[in-house]
């Protein structure tokens, strides 16, 4: 079975300090992987996908097939980035169904 | 244009009734999934519908039930309500229903109360 696993439900970090929130997922065939993120009192919103191989506002996450990671990282964190993140996976043809992790509260402090 | 709305916002429900829940999609979009979001099992698919079809299930009872009308407008079902089905249902819309090319846009959720 597909699962997506985040291990922090909360990462506190400084202003300007790095941010790397962490998605691991199991999955035996080739994922499509995703990052969302749901701002205070906003609705969930896709961040970025791999497949796009692009960084949204200031965020970059690469699939590691090896370790089957797909981490956000960026690399000075701003306090509007304090929000809920979830990772997602969808399998290839697998319509319309997103598998998601638990969730990361990342707090940015100023 | 208008995001995906989802009506109603909050509903309370005591055991053993029904409860409908609407979703209209953004205009365009064919695709309409819903999840169920609770504190303990975190966001799972329940069902994505496109053209009227129910296209994919997720691991829910036969109580959960949905259809897609002409419009693309969704509405979802639950029957025989227990005190579990307390939570937030999400409804999401896309132009196809696949990810990786489409993006599905998140309505409000419904908060739905069973007591």
């Amino acid at each position: 079975a597909q699962r997506v696993t985040q291990p922090e439900k909360l990462l506190s970090v400084f202003k300007g300090a790095p941010v790397e929130l962490k998605c691991n997922y199991s999955y035996s065939g080739s994922p499509e992987l995703f990052w969302y993120v749901q701002y205070s009192r906003q609705r969930l919103q896709l961040l970025l996908r791999h497949i796009s191989r692009e960084s949204i506002k200031g965020f970059t996450a690469d699939l590691n097939k090896g370790e089957t990671s797909f981490h956000l990282k960026k690399p000075f964190a701003q306090e509007e980035d304090s929000a809920m993140y979830y990772c997602a996976l969808s399998r290839s043809g697998n319509t319309g169904k997103l598998i998601f992790g638990q969730g990361t509260t990342l707090q940015v402090k100023p | 244009k208008a995001g995906v709305t989802q009506t109603p916002r909050y509903l309370i429900k005591t055991r053993g009734q029904q409860v409908t829940l609407s979703c209209s999609p953004i205009s365009g979009h064919r695709s309409v999934s819903w999840y169920q979001q609770t504190p303990g099992q975190g966001l799972q698919f329940l069902f994505e519908y496109f053209s009227e079809t129910q296209r994919n299930k997720g691991n829910f009872p036969g109580r959960f039930s949905g259809r897609q009308f002409s419009n693309s407008r969704s509405e979802m079902n639950v029957s025989t309500l227990e005190l579990g089905d307390s939570a937030l249902y999400l409804c999401a819309s896309s132009l196809a229903g696949a990810p990786s090319t489409d993006t599905q846009y998140f309505g409000p959720g419904t908060r739905l109360t069973v007591l």
